[in-house]
């Protein structure tokens, strides 16, 4: 199955600062959803990216899919508290990422 | 967005007794659910995928006589641990899907097993 490797695996920002988060496949991917998952929680769908260099926003989250459609990322303009969590990402076949986590210092 | 219902939220139980966990798709009719498994500060690790009246399919290395999982109707799903000893304590989540909502998974709020 499509196995899916997430970077960095941790980042810890100043609040205000922007953050990155990366989604890099060995096979080409049919779709890549992103999710959410606060500390405690469980799983929130964001998005699904499905076109080759899609880009999609929402707030201050843009994700993008790349156009070999192997690699996606989900960037965070000038980050709050309430983005803490661990953002993982998903191809079709429901596998997730590791998972990057985040934490926001205010 | 959609409603997945799991159900106990916390169990804890004595080695060698089984644990049946439900996931309910409360508003939709969930043709795929999908059991994950996490440990603490790591990722979802998938366990089975299970299709509405048709056997699971679990993943390498997942013991399907020791996880069963049924999936009767396109509502509820169960996983059950069965004889479970201390190494299955774990946080179990289940999520459910539906050609409705184009694939997108809806998860349950997980189950936290502890075996004593």
């Amino acid at each position: 199955g499509q196995q899916v490797m997430q970077i960095p695996q941790y980042q810890h920002v100043q609040e205000g600062e922007d953050f990155t988060t990366y989604c890099n496949s060995s096979t080409t991917l049919s779709n890549i959803q992103w999710y959410k998952q606060r500390p405690g929680g469980h799983p929130v769908f964001l998005i699904q990216l499905v076109k080759s260099g899609e880009v999609k926003k929402q707030k201050r989250l843009t994700f993008q899919f790349g156009e070999a459609k192997k690699n996606s990322s989900l960037h965070i303009t000038a980050t709050q508290t309430t983005d803490v969590g661990t953002y993982f990402c998903a191809g079709r076949d429901m596998r997730f990422g590791a998972g990057t986590r985040l934490t926001v210092k205010p | 967005g959609a409603v997945v219902s799991q159900h106990p939220s916390r169990v804890i139980c004595k080695s060698g007794t089984s644990v049946k966990i439900e996931c309910r798709s409360l508003d939709f009719q969930a043709t795929t659910m999908f059991w994950y498994r996490q440990f603490p500060k790591q990722s979802l690790m998938l366990m089975a995928t299970s299709n509405e009246g048709s056997k699971a399919t679990y993943e390498q290395g997942v013991e399907k006589d020791k996880f069963l999982i049924n999936h009767a109707s396109l509502t509820l799903s169960t996983l059950t641990v069965t004889s479970a000893h201390p190494e299955d304590s774990s946080f179990y989540i289940c999520s459910a899907s539906g050609l409705a909502g184009g694939h997108i998974q809806y998860f349950g709020a997980g189950t936290r097993l502890s075996v004593l």
